[in-house]
Parts: C-alpha cells; sequence; structure tokens
C-alpha cells in the first residue's frame, strides 16, 4: 500500500460508545496530523504530531484522544461523543513542519454519532 | 487572526473551457506558503499546486495555474481544458512557519459535459 490509509471508512457510534479511528502513512514521514471536517464549514485542526511528539492541541474537547504509537501510525481514540462530533475525520502526514511541506491526506472516516 | 476566504461556493464551467476559482487571505507574516487541494467524491484531499510567497512567478502544474497577487493578497486557480474528473471541492490553503495549515470553505466545482 502507498500513502495514507485511514480506517474504519464509516463509523456510527452511540454517545457512550467507545470507538477508535486508525491511520497509516507508508511515505516515510515524520509528522501526522488529524482534521475535522464538517458541512459548510472549514477544515479544522484537531492534533498535529512531529516524531511522535504532540505539537499542537487546538482546544479539542478531551473526548477526543489522540495516539502516536510510532512516525507510521496515529489513533484518535473516541469516548463520549456528541451528536455535533458527527463529521468527516481526516488523517494527514508531512515530511516535517515546515511551511513549504505539502500535506498529504487520506481518504477520511465519515463518523456519525447518534 | 489568519484567515482564508473563497467568495465562490459553487462554480460551473463546460468540458474543454477554462475556469477560474478565487481565493483571498489575510496575514501579517512575509514568508508563507499557499496551497491549492482538491476534493473528489472519493473524500481524498489532493495536491493540485503550491506557491511559495517569495517566488513572483506564478505557479504552474500542467493544465492548472495560479495567479498569486501578493500585495492584494490574492491566490486565484486557473483550470484550462477542464475535464470532467477535475470536478470536486476546491480548497484554498494558507501556511506560514509552523504546523498550521488555513483553509478556506471550499468551492463546488462541476463540470458540464
Amino acid at each position: 500500500e502507498t500513502g495514507v490509509t485511514q480506517t474504519p471508512r464509516h463509523l456510527v457510534m452511540g454517545m457512550t460508545n467507545k470507538k477508535s479511528l486508525k491511520c497509516e502513512q507508508h511515505l516515510g514521514h515524520n509528522a501526522m496530523y488529524w482534521y475535522k471536517q464538517s458541512a459548510k464549514k472549514p477544515l479544522e485542526l484537531m492534533f498535529v504530531y512531529s516524531l511522535e511528539e504532540r505539537v499542537e492541541n487546538n482546544s479539542v474537547p478531551s473526548r477526543f484522544s489522540p495516539e502516536c504509537p510510532n512516525s507510521s501510525h496515529l489513533f484518535l481514540h473516541l469516548h463520549t461523543l456528541q451528536p455535533e462530533d458527527s463529521a468527516l475525520y481526516l488523517c494527514a502526514s508531512s515530511q516535517g513542519l515546515a511551511q513549504g511541506s505539502p500535506l498529504h491526506f487520506g481518504n477520511g472516516t465519515r463518523l456519525t454519532v447518534t | 487572526a489568519q484567515t482564508v476566504t473563497q467568495s465562490q461556493p459553487e462554480m460551473s464551467v463546460q468540458e474543454a473551457e477554462t475556469v477560474t476559482l478565487s481565493c483571498t487571505y489575510d496575514t501579517s507574516e512575509s514568508d508563507y506558503y499557499l496551497f491549492w487541494y482538491k476534493q473528489p467524491p472519493s473524500r481524498q484531499m489532493i495536491l493540485v499546486i503550491r506557491q511559495e510567497a517569495y517566488k513572483q512567478q506564478n505557479a504552474t502544474e500542467n493544465r492548472f495555474s495560479v495567479n498569486f497577487q501578493k500585495a492584494a493578497k490574492s491566490f486565484s486557480l486557473k483550470i484550462s481544458d477542464s475535464q470532467l474528473g477535475d470536478a470536486a471541492m476546491y480548497f484554498c490553503a494558507y501556511r506560514t512557519s509552523g504546523s498550521r495549515l488555513t483553509f478556506g470553505e471550499g468551492t463546488q466545482l462541476t463540470v458540464n459535459p
């Protein structure tokens, strides 16, 4: 496989469930990101990891918990979500954090909270 | 605050024609990069083109080119010889030093056969 792979592609969960989103990149990059994409809104940056250390936490509620065990894998653990958390969650990676380094995105996980 | 504005929620173009998508941004930084990404129905964000603010020459990638007006803080995307596969949501984005990539709200492009 090449590029950035996200699983699952779709996820429906109740507000009391615990689930995890997975992202894997095969590009040899050392930075990974989680973005939230809601309808009619710009993409919102949630978390940034560089060399497996979190470098940005953009005021995201604690019901979202990221984990980066190595430079190729990124998880987003979900717990007691709200219906307004329903959105497309996109993972991305880049080589470093320099402004010229383009982000490479996965296909996203469509999350529905019921 | 850094913002990116795409004033055209929707655009349409005839196949083989040319279309221009507009983007303006607001920043106090002097060194930054600008990007255009497309998001087809597959949902994957794909890099179309990027421009470094210090370069005066407009970037081009095959049928895609930009009109970068730094003083006006404008960064429009021109798609020439439009193809059906160009139909997608197009996002303008801005990135300065550090990690944040700021996106606009997007323009939905329809290509009519």
